[in-house]
C-alpha cells in the first residue's frame, strides 16, 4: 500500500520554465491537496480538490494550475517559473466526515534558478 | 481569517527531558485541532487530535488539550527520546467536520533531542 506518491521528488527549474507534479493516492480518497512549505512558515494550501472534476483555490494560488482528471490524481502546474516558486510541495489526501485522517506525500523539493 | 501560532524554535533538549511546544490558535467557530510531526527527509504524519473543547488527544507518549478558554493546543512529553527529534507543526480545520486536509498550519518547531 503506497499510500500518496509524488513525482517527482526533486527539479531544478530554470526561470520561464514550466513542469507538472504528479500526486498520486491509492486510497480512494475524495478529497486532495496541494500544499507548500517555506521556513519559518508552516505549509500552506495552494489549491484543493473535493471530487474528480473538481479543483478549488487555497489560501496562495497566484502561479498555478491545478487538474483532477481521474480520482486518484491530482497534478499541480506551473506555467512560468519564477524564484519564489522555489519551494517543498506537499500532497495530501483525505475523505470527507469526522474520524479521517488526511495523509501526506513525501513531498517534491523544487528549486527555480 | 484562521490562524495557529507556534512558539519560536529550535528546541534542544536531553534525553528524558521534559517537552512543551506550546500552540495557540485564532478561528471562527469550533476548530478540530491537530499535532503533525515530520522526520527528516519524509512526509508529515499526524501525531494526535482533538476534535471538541476539553478532548485530550495523545499518541506515542505526547499529549495535548484542546482549551477553548485560552485557545490553545499545547502539545507535551513527559520524556523524550533522540527518535523524538523532528519538525513539529500545529494545524486546525475549520471544515465543519467535512474534511481534515484542507489545513491551516502553524510555522514548525525544530525539536533536537540529544543523548
Amino acid at each position: 500500500n503506497a499510500g500518496v506518491t509524488q513525482t517527482p521528488k526533486f527539479r531544478v527549474l530554470k526561470t520561464g520554465q514550466s513542469m507538472t507534479l504528479l500526486c498520486a493516492q491509492d486510497m480512494n480518497h475524495e478529497y486532495m491537496y496541494w500544499y507548500r512549505q517555506d521556513p519559518g512558515m508552516g505549509l500552506r494550501l495552494i489549491h484543493y480538490s473535493v471530487g474528480e472534476g473538481t479543483t478549488a483555490k487555497g489560501e496562495v494560488p497566484d502561479g498555478y494550475n491545478v487538474s483532477r482528471l481521474k480520482k486518484q490524481n491530482f497534478l499541480l502546474g506551473l506555467e512560468s517559473a519564477a524564484p519564489s516558486q522555489t519551494s517543498v510541495y506537499f500532497c495530501a489526501s483525505d475523505d470527507p466526515g469526522e474520524g479521517t485522517e488526511a495523509f501526506f506525500g513525501q513531498g517534491t523539493r523544487l528549486t527555480v534558478v | 481569517g484562521d490562524s495557529v501560532t507556534q512558539m519560536e524554535g529550535p528546541v534542544t533538549l536531553s534525553e528524558e527531558a521534559f517537552l512543551t511546544i506550546n500552540c495557540t490558535y485564532t478561528a471562527t467557530g469550533y476548530p478540530s485541532l491537530f499535532w503533525y510531526v515530520q522526520y527528516p527527509g519524509e512526509g508529515l504524519q499526524l501525531l494526535l487530535k482533538a476534535t471538541k473543547a476539553d478532548d485530550k488527544g495523545s499518541n506515542k507518549g505526547f499529549e495535548a488539550t484542546y482549551r477553548k478558554e485560552t485557545t490553545s493546543f499545547h502539545l507535551e512529553k513527559g520524556s523524550v527520546q533522540v527518535s523524538d527529534s523532528a519538525v513539529y507543526f500545529c494545524a486546525l480545520s475549520n471544515a465543519g467536520g467535512t474534511s481534515y486536509g484542507k489545513l491551516t498550519f502553524g510555522q514548525g518547531t525544530i525539536l533536537t533531542v540529544h543523548p
